[in-house]
């Protein structure tokens, strides 16, 4: 079955350090998403891709970027990790436009 | 660009009892309108949709109404279960847009 998968599930890093977080799907979807999930301010969209070598900045995207390099991947990475960015990160594809999310299960990643 | 916003932010509820989840929006140009639920430590999972071309939408105990005019659309659950605990996401798009707004969420609690 296709799916879309997270890892790590689980992260802690230090402060300054540069983190990446894959995201790997199998749907065969163009579009691809980066959300972080904070109490009280629901999803916000961190970066997406509509496509292989194409990459769009979100409404939280400072301190974030990340590469297409192919269909499936779509990998985040903090520059310098900060404080501020413990979190829940959720990737998510979709097939086109007008269709829903397909979520993966999400990285807790904890700055100390 | 489009705010959603969502209420209540937590709703309590005994088992048997209906729930509603009111979202609003802002954009006149959004036509497509998804609802996800989210259970503890996993991803956001899409349970139902509705497109701007119809006014109401059911799945068994769930079902969505859509208001255009006032830009205002409902989540619906009747006969609900423990197993419907769990926080409810609203989000909004475009038919050719590839991103969602998405609400803050409301955490159902059901009462056995």
């Amino acid at each position: 079955d296709a799916e879309i998968t997270q890892s790590p599930r689980h992260k802690i890093t230090e402060t300054g350090r540069q983190v990446t977080l894959a995201c790997h799907q199998t749907w065969n979807h163009n579009n691809m998403f980066w959300y972080r999930q904070d109490l009280g301010h629901g999803l916000r969209l961190i970066h997406y891709s509509y496509g292989v070598q194409d990459t769009n900045k979100g409404e939280v995207s400072d301190g974030y970027s990340v590469s297409r390099s192919n269909t499936e991947d779509l990998p985040l990475t903090l520059e310098s990790a900060a404080s501020s960015q413990t979190s829940v990160y959720f990737c998510a594809s979709s097939r086109s436009p007008g269709y829903g999310y397909t979520f993966g299960s999400g990285t807790r990643l904890t700055v100390v | 660009g489009e705010n959603v916003e969502q209420h209540p932010s937590t709703l309590s509820v005994q088992e048997g009892d209906s729930a509603v989840i009111k979202c609003t929006y802002s954009d006149s140009a959004s036509n497509y309108f998804p609802w996800y639920k989210q259970e503890l430590g996993k991803g956001p999972q899409l349970i139902i949709d509705i497109r701007s071309n119809v006014g109401e939408k059911k799945d068994q105990r769930i079902a969505v109404t859509l208001n255009k005019t006032a830009k205002h659309f409902s989540l619906h659950i009747t006969e609900t279960q423990p197993e419907d605990s769990a926080v409810y996401f609203c989000a909004a798009s475009t038919w050719t847009g590839n991103q969602f707004y998405f609400g803050t969420g409301t955490s159902l609690t059901v009462i056995p």
